[in-house]
């Protein structure tokens, strides 16, 4: 499967502290997705970095990619209480039509 | 203003039963998709789907259909329900295809008896 493994599958820091969780998946991909879940709702798009891409940001966000290692991370920095949640990457594969999830990450930041 | 909404929230209903789950968009994107979450939080896509083609994953068993009236609207029927069906159901939708950010919608959780 494609499907994207994400580790660690649960992280538990204190507020303020950086979190970092990484995504690997197995085939070419056209680009890959973080989301965020929060407990008891939909997702929500963080950010979107493209096959040709190295490194995006957005805010405290800062997503890496290496398409020869087939393995995205996502950086949190300067955490806070709010950022608890789960965290998805989703790729998509090369030819665009197909479109995985991965298994998430569980993050706790402890106020 | 909800971008995404689903109904109901909540559906606890009895195997063999038939249901639908209604979804509706306001952000007017042009495909909008069904995923099914399992108690592992793994997150499946179950179809896409816009005014031109319906794209199904094969591991979807025809008992769950799409339905969409419109280009705001894609509604999920499920025939004879199984207690494998339990799961939360989230509606999204984005401007294109796969290539374009997600909505989502809060989802519906299923609870067969």
């Amino acid at each position: 499967s494609q499907q994207g493994e994400e580790d660690p599958q649960a992280l538990s820091i204190q507020e303020g502290e950086n979190a970092t969780m990484n995504c690997s998946y197995k085939t070419s991909i056209n680009n890959l997705q973080w989301y965020r879940q929060n407990s008891g709702r939909g997702l929500v798009h963080l950010i979107l970095i493209r096959s040709n891409e190295r490194e995006k940001h957005s805010g405290r966000l800062r997503v890496t990619l290496d398409t020869s290692k087939k393995s995205s991370s996502l950086l949190i920095t300067a955490s806070r209480a709010a950022d608890t949640a789960s965290y998805f990457c989703a790729t998509v594969t090369y030819t665009g039509n197909q479109f995985y999830f991965g298994t998430g990450t569980s993050l706790t930041v402890i106020p | 203003d909800t971008a995404v909404s689903q109904t109901p929230k909540y559906l606890v209903t009895q195997m063999g039963n038939d249901k639908s789950i209604k979804c509706e968009q306001n952000l007017g994107h042009d495909t909008m998709y069904w995923y099914k979450q399992d108690s592992k939080k793994f997150l499946k896509i179950m179809f896409s789907y816009n005014n031109k083609e319906l794209i199904i994953n094969e591991t979807v068993p025809n008992r769950f259909s799409p339905k969409s009236p419109d280009k705001a609207h894609l509604n999920l029927h499920i025939n004879s329900l199984e207690l494998g069906d339990s799961a939360v159901y989230f509606c999204a939708s984005s401007l294109g295809g796969y290539d374009q950010p997600q909505h989502f919608g809060d989802g519906t959780r299923l609870s067969i008896l």
